[in-house]
């Protein structure tokens, strides 16, 4: 079946301007997660969604980031009024239900690549 | 505080020998689970293997094994039968049931595997 999808796959922006990247996760998967990955570094966590529940936000570096996520599809991270370092992989994951039990793997997408000029 | 530390420098493996990849963590929490993903040049995230910390047996996938010391906080990744596919870097995670399901990862190890 499809994957975690991501897109754009790439997005070059000014400094200042705001963006949108958008993640499709893998059909039932209630849990959906947003990570950033600097150059040459390990995943840091942004932000989690789970079916209604309020979403865990305490991984968001600043008031510039929000995310929405529209019942248990489709989800949109925003950054708004980038810096330069934003600049990173903004990488999406889904599991199934967020119970973290052994079957609770995060399935990754491709991830976007975000550069700030 | 780092939970996962990989602190191996980027490693040269011949194809069809093994390798063994080191991962130690921290936690205070008896139940957590442990990931190992795999990241080729090409950017996506692969899972690869999972140990829960009250699995009796270490975990096994095909040619992945995880060489599991609870007593130690290691969970080492080996990779047996080294293929030229395997080149990539290696991460990996800790999920923590207090800490909503999120993945804490460490920074990776470089592993090329060479003909």
């Amino acid at each position: 079946g499809a994957g975690v999808s991501q897109s754009p796959s790439n997005k070059v922006t000014e400094k200042g301007k705001d963006v949108e990247l958008r993640c499709d996760p893998i059909s039932g998967h209630t849990a959906l997660y947003w990570y950033r990955q600097r150059l040459g570094q390990g995943l840091e966590f942004l932000i989690y969604f789970q079916g209604n529940s309020a979403p865990d936000k305490s991984g968001l570096p600043s008031d510039r980031f929000s995310a929405e996520r529209t019942g248990e599809s489709v989800s949109t991270l925003t950054i708004q009024r980038t810096q330069q370092e934003d600049s990173a992989v903004y990488l999406c994951a889904s599991s199934l239900d967020g119970a973290g039990g052994a079957t609770d793997t995060q399935y990754f997408g491709p991830g976007t690549r975000l550069t700030v000029l | 505080a780092q939970k996962i530390t990989q602190t191996q420098p980027g490693m040269f493996v011949q194809e069809k020998e093994a390798v063994t990849l080191d991962c130690t963590y921290d936690t205070s929490d008896p139940s957590y689970g442990l990931f190992w993903y795999k990241q080729p040049s090409s950017g996506e995230m692969i899972f690869l293997i999972y140990q829960g910390s009250y699995d009796q047996q270490n975990a096994t996938e095909g040619r992945y094994s995880l060489n599991f010391q609870k007593a130690r906080k290691s969970a080492n990744l080996v990779i047996s039968a080294s293929q030229l596919g395997d080149s990539a870097m290696y991460f990996c995670a800790m999920r923590e049931p207090y800490g909503n399901n999120r993945l804490a990862f460490g920074k990776g190890n470089q592993v090329v595997v060479i003909p």
